[in-house]
C-alpha cells in the first residue's frame, strides 16, 4: 500500500513570496490533516478536511494560509506572502475516518522542510 | 486548556539500557492516548495506542499503560537499541483532533 505522498520536500523561500505544498492521501482515506512542526516542537494541526469539506481550520492563520481539497483526494496548502516565522516542517497526514473513531490511526508523509530567509 | 507534557530531551542511554520518557496529559473526557516515533528524515509512525483506561500498548519492544488515575502514558522499553534513535512524541485524541506533546529526542550509543 503506498503512503501519504507530499511534494516538494524542501523549498527555499525570500519572505513576502507564496508557495504552495502537495499532498495525496492513502488511497481511499476520507480525512486529511496539514500539520506546521515548527522545529523542537511537536506538530501543531492548520487544518483538516473529511473528503472536501474543511472540518477545523480553527488555527490556521486564514490571512496568509489557504488549503483546498477540491476533489475529495489530493490537497494543496498555500502560504501567501510568507513571513520567517513559517519556517517548519509541514507534515500532511491522512485516515480511513476521523479521530473521533476510536480505532482510527493517522498515516504521515515525510513532510516538506519550509526555510524562510 | 488541553496538553500534553512529556519529558525533555534529549535523551542519552547505552545499548541495552532500560528506557523511560514519561508523558502526563490534561484533557476532558476519555481521549485515546497515542505514542509516535520520527526516525531521521522519515514521517511520524504510529509506535503503539491505547483506547481506554488500563489498556497496555505494545510495539517493538515498546509499552504504555493508559493510567486514568495519574493521567500518564509513560513509554517504556527494556533494552534498547542503536536503532530506537529518533523523536517520540506522546498524544491524545479527543473528539476531533489530535493533540501532540513537544517530543522527546532520544539517542542510544552503541
Amino acid at each position: 500500500e503506498a503512503g501519504v505522498a507530499q511534494s516538494p520536500r524542501y523549498k527555499i523561500i525570500e519572505k513576502r513570496q507564496s508557495v504552495a505544498f502537495w499532498c495525496n492521501p492513502i488511497s481511499g482515506h476520507a480525512t486529511l490533516y496539514w500539520y506546521q512542526q515548527i522545529l523542537g516542537q511537536g506538530p501543531k494541526l492548520l487544518i483538516q478536511f473529511q473528503n472536501n469539506g474543511v472540518v477545523d481550520d480553527s488555527q490556521l492563520p486564514k490571512d496568509r494560509f489557504s488549503a483546498e481539497r477540491l476533489k475529495g483526494v489530493d490537497s494543496t496548502l498555500k502560504i501567501q506572502p510568507a513571513k520567517l516565522e513559517d519556517s517548519a516542517v509541514y507534515l500532511c497526514a491522512s485516515s480511513f475516518t476521523g479521530p473521533g473513531s476510536l480505532t482510527d490511526t493517522q498515516y504521515f508523509g515525510p513532510g516538506t522542510r519550509l526555510t524562510v530567509l | 486548556g488541553n496538553s500534553v507534557t512529556q519529558m525533555e530531551g534529549p535523551v542519552t542511554l547505552s545499548e541495552e539500557a532500560f528506557l523511560t520518557i514519561n508523558c502526563t496529559y490534561t484533557a476532558t473526557g476519555y481521549p485515546s492516548l497515542f505514542w509516535y516515533v520520527q526516525y531521521p528524515g522519515e514521517g511520524l509512525q504510529l509506535l503503539l495506542k491505547a483506547t481506554k483506561a488500563d489498556d497496555k500498548g505494545s510495539n517493538k519492544g515498546f509499552e504504555a499503560t493508559y493510567r486514568k488515575e495519574t493521567t500518564s502514558f509513560h513509554l517504556e522499553k527494556g533494552s534498547v537499541q542503536v536503532s530506537d534513535s529518533a523523536v517520540y512524541f506522546c498524544a491524545y485524541s479527543s473528539a476531533s483532533k489530535i493533540i501532540f506533546g513537544s517530543g522527546t529526542r532520544l539517542s542510544i550509543r552503541p
